[in-house]
């Protein structure tokens, strides 16, 4: 079965330092990736996603990613983060778009000022 | 873009209740819906995938009797806990896949916080 490990549970950055947030997953087949937000009190967010092609991925607000197969890794990056980034990350997997997602555990990142 | 529309987005109730859940597709017709749950500081879990006029398929360790999924048209899916205790306040939540574009990702509910007394 497919599992999704995100490594880190608690982030907290500085405004302006790089992020970087690390997801695995286990599955040996195709797979499209996700990274969503969920801000305080609000919905899931589609960061960005990867199906096919270019490993790097570019996102809303300055998000990217980049998919390494061999690693089986999606990590999720932004070069400058601000305070309206503090939010809930959650890295998702599904093998084909007719099936669920499956969402590794999430990361909390507190931006302060 | 597509809005799928849960309604209501926060419940309250005394133990022993059904309460119901509608997830809606405003703007497009969904084939999938899917109904995931989510306890406090921990990640969202895929309870059943429903699929319009026919039964659900229930995950693992999910009572089908205790959480009816109803998926009656293109546009609307209800769950319904029945009998609800404490233990089964949580975030649940749907997301929808887009009739025509189901290469596209889900689009998600704003979510529905239901919480037993």
């Amino acid at each position: 079965a497919q599992s999704v490990s995100q490594h880190n549970h608690h982030v907290i950055l500085s405004e302006a330092a790089s992020l970087e947030l690390g997801c695995n997953y286990s599955y040996g087949g195709t797979v499209n990736l996700f990274w969503y937000v969920q801000y305080p009190g609000q919905h899931l967010q589609l960061l960005l996603k990867y199906f096919s092609g270019d490993p790097l991925v570019k996102g809303i607000k300055g998000f990217e990613a980049e998919f390494i197969k061999s690693k089986f890794s999606f990590n999720l990056r932004k070069p400058s983060v601000q305070w309206s980034d503090t939010a809930e990350y959650f890295c998702a997997v599904n093998e084909d778009s007719g099936y669920a997602l499956n969402f590794g555990k999430g990361t909390s990142l507190l931006v302060t000022p | 873009g597509a809005v799928v529309s849960q309604h209501p987005s926060r419940v309250i109730c005394k133990s022993g209740t059904s309460v119901k859940i509608e997830c809606r597709s405003l703007d497009f017709q969904a084939t999938t819906m899917f109904w995931y749950r989510q306890f406090p500081k921990q990640s969202l879990m895929l309870m059943a995938t429903s699929n319009e006029g026919s039964k659900a398929t229930y995950e693992q360790g999910v009572e089908k009797d205790k959480f009816l999924i109803n998926h009656a048209s293109l546009t609307l899916s209800t769950l319904t806990v029945t009998s609800a205790h404490p233990e089964d306040s949580s975030f649940y939540i749907c997301s929808a896949r887009e009739r025509g574009r189901e290469d596209q990702p889900q689009h998600f509910g704003d979510g529905t916080r239901l919480s037993i007394l």
